[in-house]
């Protein structure tokens, strides 16, 4: 069955400081997607990255950067020089035939 | 990438009155749509899929006749919440993927903005 952890239920940071947000997955599937959503207060879901399991090149895009480990079953997210602006709940998701299951997600708190 | 939407954004209705939520992929064919739940402060719960001209199959615990899902064409999707009662206010959102060329039956999915259902 598929299952996505993540720990952290809540993370407070002061602004500039990195911060890493930890996604542990568990799949049988051989073939499958892995991905980070942010949900600001408005609700909506928006999506951050997607990676297929045959791709383990971690990703750096502008200050977000993501660390796939298929030996740890991990993607960890990593903030650069957090902002307010990134205060907001992440999930991470993982997607194995048609679902996507996501993780309780992490609330994150960036204060000026 | 592609487009979902999802109408109303918001809605409150009355206890006992039932609430139609539409998902609409926009530029794209959706084969299959999912309906989520999620409750303050919680994670997004998968209360069914649904492939088009069939019945929906629904998560375990999700009483399938209070939640009516319809998905009679390859771009809409409904979610009907029947007899509505204060325990189902809740964010619902939808998510539409198809197949892509050379992925097999793995694709990503494709989110709508959500629909803040208040019942009062």
């Amino acid at each position: 069955a598929q299952k996505v952890t993540q720990a952290q239920t809540e993370i407070s940071v002061v602004e500039k400081e990195d911060v890493t947000l930890d996604c542990v997955y568990e799949t049988r599937d051989t073939t499958y997607y892995l991905f980070w959503y942010k949900q600001p207060p408005s609700g909506e879901l928006v999506f951050l990255i997607r990676r297929n399991s045959f791709d383990e090149q971690n990703e750096i895009s502008g200050r977000y950067s993501w660390n796939f480990q298929k030996s740890t079953s991990s993607f960890n997210f990593t903030i650069t020089a957090s902002q307010v602006v990134d205060s907001a709940v992440y999930f991470c998701a993982s997607t194995g035939g048609f679902k996507t299951i996501f993780g309780a997600g992490t609330r994150l708190f960036v204060k000026a | 990438g592609a487009v979902v939407s999802q109408h109303p954004s918001r809605v409150i209705c009355k206890s006992g009155t039932s609430v139609k939520i539409e998902c609409r992929s926009l530029d794209f064919q959706a084969t299959t749509m999912f309906w989520y739940r999620q409750f303050p402060k919680q994670s997004l719960m998968l209360m069914a899929t649904s492939n088009e001209g069939s019945k929906a199959t629904y998560e375990q615990g999700v009483e399938k006749d209070k939640f009516l899902i319809n998905h009679a064409s390859l771009t809409l999707s409904t979610l009907t919440v029947t007899s509505a009662h204060p325990e189902d206010s809740s964010f619902y959102i939808c998510s539409a993927s198809f197949p892509r060329p050379g992925a097999g039956e793995y694709t990503e999915a494709f989110f709508g903005q959500g629909t803040r259902l208040t019942v009062v």
